[in-house]
């Protein structure tokens, strides 16, 4: 099974400051990684899918990079809206195992 | 437009099975593949398993392996999950998500609230 480890566990920023959150898998996965932004009382939703690709509606503030091993997803003004965990998932191999998250709030 | 409805709450004993169900609107349903994922509380997204809405072809997380079956009706367009001995830490928000092989998992049901306790 791949684990999939994010970092940092917390994050607390002013509006307007840039958010880079990282994730790592514990083997090579390519780009097959999809972030998603869970907020409290709704289901996930898909924000980047293949690394680095916007899915609908995703605003253009957030930017998913990286490859093999190392992945960021950085936002790169943060809104008040953006408070959400955010969780990373390896599509490589089954079990399509997540992160543990990340959560952002604003200070 | 697409959406996933799944079915309502859930109170169950220790020891017994829960079915949930996700029944899905506004797309081909056998042209994608469908997940189950569940958040217990205080913790993060945990993947459980995916079929094929194609072949009913299924990958289930090694965790679940011999508890969890994940079918489909496509006459009805509607995924279905059942768990069975259930324990006090099943309790959690089930999701069933729509799985696209390229994009991931496009769209989610409103989740299901499922707690365990005797």
């Amino acid at each position: 099974e791949i684990v999939i480890t994010q970092s940092p566990a917390t994050l607390s920023l002013s509006p307007g400051e840039r958010a880079t959150l990282s994730c790592r898998a514990s083997q090579t996965i390519d780009t097959q990684l999809a972030w998603y932004q869970h907020k409290t009382g709704q289901p996930p939703r898909l924000l980047i899918y293949d690394a680095s690709n916007r899915a609908t509606g995703t605003p253009a503030r957030f930017r998913g990079g990286g490859s093999g091993t190392d992945f960021t997803l950085t936002i790169s003004s943060l809104e008040p809206e953006d408070v959400a965990v955010y969780y990373c998932q390896q599509r490589s191999i089954w079990p399509n195992t997540f992160g543990q998250g990340t959560k952002v709030e604003i200070k | 437009q697409v959406q996933l409805v799944q079915s309502g709450a859930e109170v169950k004993k220790p020891g017994a099975s829960v079915r949930l169900s996700c029944k899905t609107f506004g797309y081909t349903f056998t042209k994608y593949g469908l997940s189950w994922v569940r958040q217990a509380p205080g913790q993060g997204l945990e993947w459980m398993g995916w079929i094929s809405a194609y072949n009913g072809d299924t990958n289930y997380a090694q965790k679940f392996q011999g508890r969890v079956t994940i079918t489909t009706d496509t006459s009805t367009s509607t995924l279905f999950l059942e768990l069975r001995r259930l324990r006090s830490d099943d309790t959690a928000v089930y999701y069933c998500a729509r799985d696209d092989s390229w994009y991931g998992h496009d769209q989610w049901g409103q989740g299901t609230l499922v707690i365990v306790s005797s």
